[in-house]
């Protein structure tokens, strides 16, 4: 998976509860993406971010934050999870240098709300 | 507002035969499109990606057909194998490093 590690890969958390997801990449790549997949949705962007400490919203945004202080790192948070965010989110990475536009893809953490 | 419509939802296919999954997207200042192909419990993975001055690219068994008159584009995969069975989604970017998905295509290949 490209040098990007997802953590937790598995969480089952309570509704009104804050949950942190972490992506961490090796690749020193300058752009990475919060999704979640969905039957029937595909995948959709939360947020994403073009280099330390800058970020933007994704066509999902509401109920999320992120926060990216290194490059390596960028971190998806539900301050407060609701049973509509169960589902499984991937993050991914890109570099405009050599291929532009490929994203690679993290393995993914289910989180389940109940 | 979906801006990638992709069908079918699910695929069957036999082995040795030819897969088509189809998605047409609705603004014209598209400029990359790509597939990515995702197996159970991974994350997608890029395929094959076209850009829209071409109207036709190969790699290997996977072809992008696209028609940029009728806001389509298609990915064939020819003489279809077991190990082809997985989700395909296509996607659409302009100008910058978003993408725009369609909702998937689940392809099971039968012996």
């Amino acid at each position: 998976d490209a040098g990007i590690t997802q953590s937790p890969r598995h969480k089952v958390t309570e509704t009104g509860t804050p949950v942190t997801l972490r992506c961490h990449q090796t690749e020193n790549h300058r752009y990475m993406y919060w999704y979640r997949q969905d039957p029937g949705h595909g995948l959709r962007l939360i947020h994403y971010s073009y280099g330390v400490k800058d970020t933007d919203k994704g066509e999902v945004s509401d109920g999320y934050s992120v926060s990216r202080s290194k490059t390596e790192d960028f971190l998806l948070t539900l301050e407060s999870a609701t049973s509509s965010q169960t589902s499984v989110y991937f993050c991914a990475i890109s570099e405009r240098q050599g291929n532009p536009y490929e994203q690679y893809f993290g393995p993914g953490t289910r989180l389940t709300v109940t | 507002q979906q801006q990638v419509k992709q069908s079918p939802q699910s695929l069957i296919v036999q082995k040795g035969g030819i897969s088509i999954i189809n998605c047409a997207y609705e603004n014209t200042a598209f400029d990359y499109f790509p597939w990515y192909q995702q197996f159970p419990g991974k994350g997608p993975a890029l395929l094959i990606a076209i850009r829209p001055d071409v109207s036709e690219k190969k790699e290997g068994r996977f072809t992008i057909s696209f028609n940029k008159s009728a806001k389509q584009f298609s990915l064939h995969i020819m003489d279809s194998q077991p190990g082809d069975s997985a989700t395909y989604f296509c996607a659409a970017s302009y100008g910058n490093e978003k993408l725009t998905f369609g909702t998937g295509t689940r392809l099971t290949i039968i012996p």
